[in-house]
């Protein structure tokens, strides 16, 4: 599986834009890039995902780089809710149907 | 239902008994997952089922474990002569169905088993 690399942990304050990194050079084409989010003592919940334009939806902004080796997980007003790990995930187009998680990383809001 | 419910929430048994944990997915998805989840460790696919065809066994970590899925819905998950490596969170999701890359999973809030 194509592999993603995310900072193990970042933080923010409360009512602050939050940009998520995540670097996946390997990507092919047809590679969708999803974003996942770990509240503490929950299950992984679907945050966003793209191919290659930008997305918005109600949770948060995806911004993908032009070459998509790249894509950033914005959050545009960082609530005490929002701290969780989040994980970027390759989908990759005709390969294995398992989603692989890596570490994530962890954001911690400040109040 | 409106989401993936698991049951139980948490387990704890003994050394060297069967466990069995139970997935209900969404309604009209067609693929359902088992994960499991480590005390602070990412997350670890086991099983995949989609419609008819024959499951994805590439994660289950050895022949203690099993899993099966009655009637395309409900799935159950069996840990037979539990270890204390065992101890985990056991997570469930599933999707609408085939191998689409653009759909998410959505997740059940985990079966917590302690093996004692």
């Amino acid at each position: 599986d194509a592999k993603t690399t995310q900072p193990n942990s970042m933080e923010s304050n409360e009512e602050e834009p939050v940009h998520l990194p995540c670097n996946h050079s390997t990507i092919s084409g047809t590679d969708y890039i999803h974003w996942y989010r770990q509240l503490p003592s929950q299950g992984p919940e679907y945050v966003i995902h793209g191919l290659t334009s930008n997305v918005n939806n109600r949770m948060a902004s995806l911004a993908i780089a032009e070459d998509r080796k790249s894509s950033t997980l914005i959050l545009h007003r960082a609530t005490l809710r929002d701290a969780a790990v989040y994980y970027c995930i390759l989908r990759v187009a005709g390969g294995s149907e398992k989603l692989v998680f890596g570490k994530g990383t962890k954001l911690t809001v400040n109040p | 239902g409106a989401g993936v419910s698991q049951s139980p929430s948490n387990k704890v048994t003994e050394k060297g008994k069967d466990v069995e944990l139970r997935c209900d997915p969404i309604s009209g998805h067609t693929a359902l997952y088992w994960y499991r989840q480590s005390l602070g460790q990412g997350l670890e696919f086991l099983i995949y089922f989609q419609g008819n065809s024959a499951p994805d066994k590439s994660g289950l970590p050895s022949d203690r474990f099993s899993a099966e899925r009655t009637g395309g819905s409900v799935s159950t998950l069996t840990i037979q002569r539990t270890q204390q490596e065992d101890s985990a969170v056991y997570l469930c999701a599933s999707s609408l169905g085939g191998f689409v890359a653009r759909l998410g999973y959505t997740f059940g809030s985990g079966t917590r088993l302690t093996v004692v």
